[in-house]
């Protein structure tokens, strides 16, 4: 469990209203990363965060923004929702170095947040 | 061609027998491989993780990886009705601008057969 939590669970909302989603970590992973998984097209990276306020975009990033304000939260806006926003959204962390080893760059999830846009 | 291939499936073995999972992928420089189990409604599990060339093994699951073939795969022994799961394979491309690009497959649906 690497302590990884996502809200809301679930939302349902309107075409053309503002949507945040809240990723909350607590132990102190410096990479936080924002996936959408849709069928046919698995997991698509969004934006992603290397530190705080540090962030930067993944592959399918229009129509979003995050922000990172603490190293423990972070967030992920759609500005104006779109039904081809309806989607699971899932926060991942990449796992701490282990001490005098490689590298590593496993990433754990969170439980996810099921988006539906009407 | 998609940078991380999976058939999806569904793989049907029946229980006791070995289930081999399969994955190719199409960028040479590709660092590090993943697996990752996901029951339906569920978030993706972290199970095996793959370096170097050759077999890797951690209780009933191998991964294996052949750099030279882009092919990395898994095989569960002794499958139980509790391995059926989506398994989704992920490539790590290795630094793209500072950042270390994961790219994931669309997995394989894997269904034991009690």
């Amino acid at each position: 469990d690497a302590g990884i939590t996502q809200s809301p669970r679930h939302k349902v909302t309107e075409t053309g209203t503002p949507v945040t989603l809240r990723c909350h970590q607590t132990e102190n992973h410096r990479y936080m990363y924002w996936y959408r998984q849709d069928p046919g097209h698995g997991l698509r990276l969004i934006h992603y965060s290397y530190g705080v306020k540090d962030t930067d975009k993944g592959e399918v990033s229009d129509g979003y923004s995050v922000s990172r304000s603490k190293t423990e939260d972070f967030l992920l806006t759609l500005e104006s929702a779109t039904s081809s926003q309806t989607s699971v959204y899932f926060c991942a962390i990449r796992g701490h170095l282990a001490p005098g080893r490689e590298v590593r760059y496993e990433q754990y999830f969170g439980p996810g947040t099921r988006l539906t846009v009407t | 061609q998609k940078e991380v291939e999976q058939n999806s499936g569904p793989l049907s073995v029946p229980e006791g027998a070995i289930a081999s999972l399969n994955c190719t992928y199409s960028d040479r420089v590709s660092q590090s491989f993943f697996w990752y189990r996901q029951y339906s409604g569920k978030s993706p599990e972290l199970i095996m993780s793959i370096y170097s060339n050759g077999d890797k093994e951690d209780g009933r699951f191998t991964a294996q990886l052949n750099k030279a073939s882009q092919y990395v795969s898994l095989l569960i022994r002794d499958s139980q009705p509790s391995d059926s799961a989506t398994y989704l394979c992920a490539v790590n491309k290795g630094n793209s601008g500072g950042y270390q690009k994961v790219t994931f497959g669309t997995g394989t649906k894997l269904q034991v057969i009690p």
